[in-house]
C-alpha cells in the first residue's frame, strides 16, 4: 500500500477555508484516496474519497493532482466543530484488504474563533 | 437507523478479569472490524469479519477473541485482562455496496485495566 505523509498540525480561522494536504507519491493506479476525521474521543468519521477526479460532497472537497501523487482536502468554511484529527489513507477498495488499512497519526486541525 | 452501537462506553477491569465488548450494527453490513486506539496513536486492527461465521486476525489479535454468529453482532472478548489492554476500542462496519473502505464507526468503548 502507498504510504501517506501529512503535516502534524494545522490552524485555521473560523469561517475560512481549511486546506489539508496529503502526500502519496507512491500511489498505484488502482488505489483510492480516502479521508476520515476523528473528533476528540469519538469514532472516526468518513468524509470523502476519490480516484483521480476531484470530488465534492456536503462535507468537503477533495482535490487530487493530475499525477495523483498528492491531494488536498478542503473544508470550505471551517467551523469550531471541524476541529479534529484528519486522516488521509490510500487503499485499493477491497474489504478483504481492510485488515491492512494503516491509520497514521493524521493532521490535527485546530479551528480558531 | 442507529448505525454501529457499542456497549459499554466505559469499563474498569482488574488484572486477570475477563469481559466482552458488544458491537451491533443495523445497516446489514457484511464486514465488521475491531480496532484499538492508544493515547496519541492511530488505530490498530484487532480482528475483522467478512461475514457471519468468518473471522480473521488483524494486526494486534493477542489477548482477544471474537465471534460472528449473526450479521448484526460482532462481540470482542478479552480474556485475562492486562494493563497493556487499557485503550479505547472502536467497532466499525462496511458494505461492499457503499464502498468497501467506507467504514462506519461506533462511539467507542474506553477500557481501563488496573
Amino acid at each position: 500500500d502507498a504510504k501517506t505523509t501529512q503535516p502534524t498540525s494545522m490552524d485555521c480561522a473560523e469561517g475560512r477555508a481549511a486546506n489539508l494536504p496529503c502526500n502519496h507519491s507512491t500511489i498505484s493506479g488502482n488505489e483510492y484516496v480516502y479521508w476520515y476525521r476523528q473528533i476528540h474521543s469519538q469514532g472516526p468519521q468518513y468524509i470523502i474519497h476519490g480516484l483521480k477526479n476531484n470530488e465534492t460532497n456536503e462535507m468537503a472537497s477533495l482535490i487530487i493532482t493530475e499525477d495523483r501523487k498528492s491531494s488536498t482536502l478542503i473544508l470550505p468554511h471551517a467551523t469550531l466543530r471541524d476541529t479534529a484529527v484528519y486522516y488521509c489513507i490510500v487503499r485499493v477498495p477491497n474489504a478483504g484488504n481492510n485488515r491492512k488499512l494503516i491509520w497514521g497519526l493524521g493532521t490535527s486541525l485546530a479551528v480558531n474563533p | 437507523n442507529a448505525g454501529v452501537t457499542q456497549t459499554p462506553k466505559f469499563r474498569i477491569l482488574k488484572i486477570g478479569q475477563s469481559m466482552t465488548l458488544q458491537c451491533t450494527q443495523d445497516m446489514n453490513h457484511n464486514y465488521m472490524y475491531w480496532y484499538r486506539q492508544d493515547p496519541g496513536m492511530g488505530l490498530k486492527l484487532i480482528y475483522y469479519s467478512v461475514g457471519a461465521g468468518i473471522t480473521d486476525k488483524g494486526e494486534v489479535p493477542n489477548g482477544y477473541n471474537v465471534s460472528r454468529s449473526t450479521t448484526e453482532d460482532f462481540p470482542l472478548r478479552l480474556e485475562l485482562a492486562a494493563p497493556s489492554q487499557t485503550s479505547v476500542y472502536f467497532c466499525a462496519s462496511s458494505s461492499l455496496d457503499s464502498g468497501a473502505n467506507v467504514l462506519t464507526f461506533g462511539a467507542g468503548s474506553r477500557l481501563t485495566v488496573l
